[in-house]
């Protein structure tokens, strides 16, 4: 069965731009996860969906956001990009918890300029 | 708060020896603990589980962990690691908002 699909898998942006990223999670699959990677940080929960609704979140500033979709569909938005936001966001799905086991997708490597 | 500490950032084994990478929680509650692998440029691969139950959990890619309560630890353990197991392990503890560890990197030498 096909994995979890993020796109797009790299992307360079300026500070002070928005930028969306998608995650498609492996069907059936109805939890999705979002995580941030970085070296000095490690990684890092920024929040999980199931059913559209927004059932954990982390320590993020509001400018970063998401959503879920009807199909199970994710994407994540950060709005007014800062230089620090550089990392590689992780989506992860599992059928309906995080207990069940995530499957990871390979990520998106957002550069900020 | 829940957290997870791996002490050895970075392990060097020889091929065919054995390989133990640890694991310390903290978790107010029964812990739910994980442990995943992460290649170069790729997402992370659930290696095993734990919620109860037997304290040694087999897992793929003959990989085990065994949870002691006493110690808070959930060590990986493999007999006999080869070269294709190098790659980054993490740790991991909780449900919904699941904590990493920082990671262990493994080099394998032949």
């Amino acid at each position: 069965k096909a994995g979890v699909t993020q796109t797009p898998r790299y992307l360079i942006k300026t500070r002070g731009q928005q930028v969306t990223l998608s995650c498609s999670p492996i069907s059936g699959h109805r939890s999705v996860s979002w995580y941030q990677q970085t070296p000095g940080q490690g990684l890092q929960f920024l929040f999980e969906y199931f059913s559209e609704t927004q059932r954990n979140k982390g320590n993020f500033p509001g400018r970063f956001s998401g959503r879920q979709f009807s199909n199970s569909r994710s994407e994540m938005n950060v709005s007014t990009l800062e230089l620090g936001d550089s990392a590689l966001y992780l989506c992860a799905s599992s059928l309906t918890q995080a207990l069940d086991g995530y499957t990871f997708g390979s990520g998106t490597r957002l550069t900020v300029v | 708060a829940q957290s997870v500490t791996q002490p050895d950032i970075h392990i060097t084994v020889s091929e065919g020896a054995s390989l133990e990478l640890r694991c310390n929680y903290s978790y107010g509650a029964t812990p739910y603990l994980f442990w995943y692998v992460q290649s170069p440029g790729q997402g992370l691969q659930l290696l095993l589980k734990y919620f109860s139950g037997d304290t040694l959990v087999q897992g793929i890619k003959g990989f085990e962990a065994e949870f002691k309560r006493s110690q808070s630890s959930f060590n990986l353990r493999k007999p006999s690691v080869h070269w294709s197991d190098a790659a980054e392990y993490f740790c991991a503890v909780g449900a919904g908002d699941m904590r990493f560890g920082a990671g262990t990197r493994l080099t394998v030498k032949p």
